[in-house]
């Protein structure tokens, strides 16, 4: 069955520090899709980022980045310089190819201090 | 581009009562899906549609819950009768097709269900 753990359930960082969330996740297909996404104080999901097993490159986007490693089941998420608009609930998420369900880890709530 | 709407943002209800909620998928969106989130269970997955056929809806609390897509602009998620336990924030989120497997999902705003 397919899980994501995310095991760090709140953060706190000071401004301007590098800040990693980390998200392990389990599945028994060699086919699956990685996705992140974030929850501010106003409440909606913004998708921030989605990869397929195949695709093990790290990604950068701006501050963001993110590092895909198969051999460890992870797929962790790195904030640079983090700014107090980052403060968030951040989900790490799973899909399989079978079906086209996204299952979602629980969370990590993270707190950049000014 | 409009993104997902939903409706009513909030929604204070007595116990017993019947509520809807209501989704506006993003236009050409096939997939269709309804969410529950509560502190304590997270985000969990209710029902999906595909083409405004149901999937699944193995995550559908209990009879009372029942979810409808008459068209691909329009679904429905109603409860009734509502229970307190049924109070959380209710998300509705549609994705395009896959081609290349399950696409990222857009999600509305919400709603934030209360039963008194």
């Amino acid at each position: 069955a397919q899980k994501v753990t995310q095991a760090q359930t709140e953060i706190s960082v000071v401004e301007k520090e590098d800040v990693t969330l980390d998200c392990v996740y389990e599945t028994r297909d060699t086919t699956y899709y990685l996705f992140w996404y974030k929850q501010p104080p106003s409440g909606e999901l913004v998708f921030l980022i989605r990869r397929n097993s195949f695709d093990e490159q790290n990604e950068i986007s701006g501050r963001y980045s993110w590092n895909f490693q198969k051999s460890t089941s992870s797929f962790n998420f790195t904030i640079t310089a983090s700014q107090v608009v980052d403060s968030a609930v951040y989900f790490c998420a799973l899909s399989e190819t079978r079906d086209d369900k996204i299952i979602f880890g629980k969370g990590t709530r993270l707190h950049i201090l000014p | 581009d409009a993104g997902v709407i939903q409706s009513p943002r909030h929604e204070v209800t007595e116990m017993g009562q019947e509520v809807t909620l209501r989704c506006k998928p993003i236009s050409g969106h096939d997939y269709l899906f309804w969410y529950r989130q509560t502190m304590m269970r997270g985000l969990e997955l209710l029902i999906y549609f595909n083409n405004n056929v149901p999937i699944d809806d193995s995550g559908m609390p209990e009879d009372r819950f029942s979810a409808k897509m008459p068209n691909a602009s329009f679904s429905t998620l109603k409860i009734q009768p509502s229970e307190p336990r049924d109070s959380a924030v209710y998300f509705c989120a549609s994705s395009p097709r896959g081609g290349g497997g399950p696409r990222e999902q857009f999600f509305g705003p919400g709603t934030r269900l209360t039963v008194l």
